[in-house]
C-alpha cells in the first residue's frame, strides 16, 4: 500500500531563516504529489502540485518543491519564511491510475518566531 | 466563487447516536471525497465519488459509517451508533477531475 512520511514533526524557525520540509513516499509508479497548508483557523489550500514535466515546482506565497524519483521524495523548500508561514503542511500522493484518492502524510507544524 | 462548503460546522452527540454530516461542492465539481483528520492518525481517506461510477468505499473504518451523493452534486456522510473514536474534524473536497482537490472548512465531531 502507499504510505507517505514526513520527517519533521514540528519545526520552530526564526523569520528570514530558510526552510526544507522532508517528504517520501512509498509507491514505485507514476504518482501525482502535492503540498498542503492549513493556516490557523483555516481550512486545507493548495500549496503546489507536480504532475509531469519540470521536477522544480513553485507554488505559490515563494513555496518550491523538488521531485527527486529516485529518492522518492518531494521536498518544500522556502528561502525565507515569514511569521504568516506558521501552519501546518501536509505532503499527499495521488496514485496510481489517478484514482484521486490522497495518501497523506502525518503533516509538519510549522512555527515561525518573529 | 463560492468554494465547498459543510454543516454543521460542529456537531456534538452523546455515544450511540446517529449523525448526518453533508457537503455541497463546488458547482461543476465531478468528483466528491470525504477524510477524516484526527489527532494520532492524520489524515485518512474515506471515501470518493466520481460523476456516475460506483463510488470508491475503500477508506470507510466500518459498516457504520456510508456516504451518498444524491443528483452528482451534495454528499452525505452518515455515521450510525456513534463511538468516542469517531470524534475527528470531518473534511470533504472536491474537485474537477481528478486532479487538485479544494477542501471544506470540514465538521468538527465531537462524541461525548
Amino acid at each position: 500500500a502507499q504510505s507517505v512520511s514526513q520527517h519533521n514533526h514540528h519545526v520552530i524557525l526564526s523569520e528570514a531563516a530558510s526552510l526544507e520540509l522532508g517528504c517520501n513516499y512509498s509507491y514505485g509508479g507514476t504518482v501525482n504529489l502535492f503540498w498542503y497548508v492549513q493556516y490557523p483557523g483555516q481550512h486545507l489550500q493548495l500549496l503546489l502540485k507536480y504532475f509531469s514535466g519540470d521536477p522544480l515546482v513553485k507554488g505559490i506565497k515563494g513555496f518550491e518543491a523538488e521531485f527527486i524519483k529516485s529518492k522518492f521524495s518531494f521536498n518544500l523548500r522556502k528561502p525565507s519564511v515569514q511569521w504568516s508561514d506558521t501552519a501546518e503542511y501536509f505532503c499527499a500522493v495521488n496514485g496510481p491510475s489517478n484514482t484521486g484518492k490522497l495518501i497523506f502524510g502525518q503533516g509538519t507544524t510549522l512555527q515561525v518566531k518573529p | 466563487g463560492a468554494g465547498v462548503s459543510q454543516s454543521p460546522s460542529n456537531k456534538v452527540t452523546e455515544k450511540g447516536k446517529d449523525v448526518e454530516l453533508r457537503c455541497d461542492p463546488i458547482s461543476g465539481h465531478t468528483a466528491l471525497y470525504w477524510y477524516r483528520q484526527s489527532l494520532g492518525q492524520g489524515l485518512e481517506f474515506l471515501i470518493y465519488f466520481q460523476g456516475n461510477s460506483a463510488p470508491d468505499k475503500s477508506g470507510l473504518p466500518s459498516d457504520r459509517f456510508s456516504a451518498e451523493r444524491t443528483g452528482g452534486s451534495v454528499s452525505t456522510l452518515t455515521i450510525q451508533r456513534t463511538q468516542q473514536e469517531d470524534s475527528a474534524v470531518y473534511l470533504c473536497a472536491s474537485s474537477p477531475g481528478w486532479e487538485t482537490q479544494y477542501f471544506g472548512p470540514g465538521t468538527r465531531l465531537l462524541v461525548l
